[in-house]
């Protein structure tokens, strides 16, 4: 089976513009994370779907974050406008199900760079 | 609140003897514990997981880890390390009673040396 996709692989963008990640999660996984690690600190847990809805974003720094899954498949991650604090790896996982013990299996990540 | 803790930010051992790499933990109720691995360009792989049960679990690549909660800690180790071996690992922890959201540490990079 397909793993779980994101694009772009990397993007630099100057300060004040608009980026969209994209993040294709493993076909019938209906939970997907966005995780982001700044450099050489933690990976740290932005938001939580399942399907289409939201089930959990504290971890979303602020309104400059948008995330969307309509219908449920696909998600988006915009960011606008960028700051610089906003570089790093934005990570996409997925998971059949909402089982806290269930391993997630992630993207290879998009990495930002704000200049 | 939930946390993890990587001491090391760098482990370096020679091919063919043992490696360990440390995490410890921090949650209100009991843990499930991960461990991922991340090689370059790549996404985090699982590589084992505790949930209840044996203390001592096995995973991918000859891996194993072994949860203490006395010292709530969830250490990662192999008996002998090959040269492919070389990466970043992730320790992540779940809180059973809290949310469904992974808490990572900082991750540690083994490398190991020919």
């Amino acid at each position: 089976e397909a793993g779980v996709t994101q694009f772009p692989s990397h993007s630099v963008i100057e300060k004040g513009q608009t980026v969209t990640l994209r993040c294709d999660p493993i076909s019938g996984h209906d939970n997907l994370y966005w995780y982001r690690r700044v450099m050489g600190k933690e990976i740290k847990f932005l938001l939580h779907f399942v399907k289409e809805s939201k089930q959990d974003e504290s971890g979303m720094p602020n309104n400059r974050f948008l995330a969307e899954r309509t219908g449920g498949t696909y998600s988006t991650l915009k960011v606008q406008p960028a700051e610089l604090e906003d570089s790093g790896v934005y990570f996409c996982a997925s998971s059949q199900n909402s089982g806290k013990n269930s391993p997630l299996h992630f993207g290879n990540g998009t990495r930002l760079t704000v200049t | 609140a939930q946390s993890v803790a990587q001491p090391e930010d760098q482990v370096n051992v020679a091919e063919g003897n043992p490696l360990t790499v440390k995490c410890t933990y921090s949650v209100s109720g009991n843990p499930y514990l991960f461990w991922y691995v991340q090689y370059p360009n790549r996404g985090l792989q699982f590589l084992l997981k505790y949930i209840t049960g044996d203390n001592l679990v096995k995973g991918s690549y000859g891996f194993e880890a072994e949860f203490n909660k006395s010292q709530t800690s969830f250490h990662l180790k192999k008996p002998s390390a090959l040269v492919s071996d070389s990466a970043l690992y992730f320790c992540a922890v779940r809180d059973i009673t809290g949310a469904n959201n992974l808490f990572f540490g900082t991750g540690t990079r083994l490398t190991v040396i020919p």
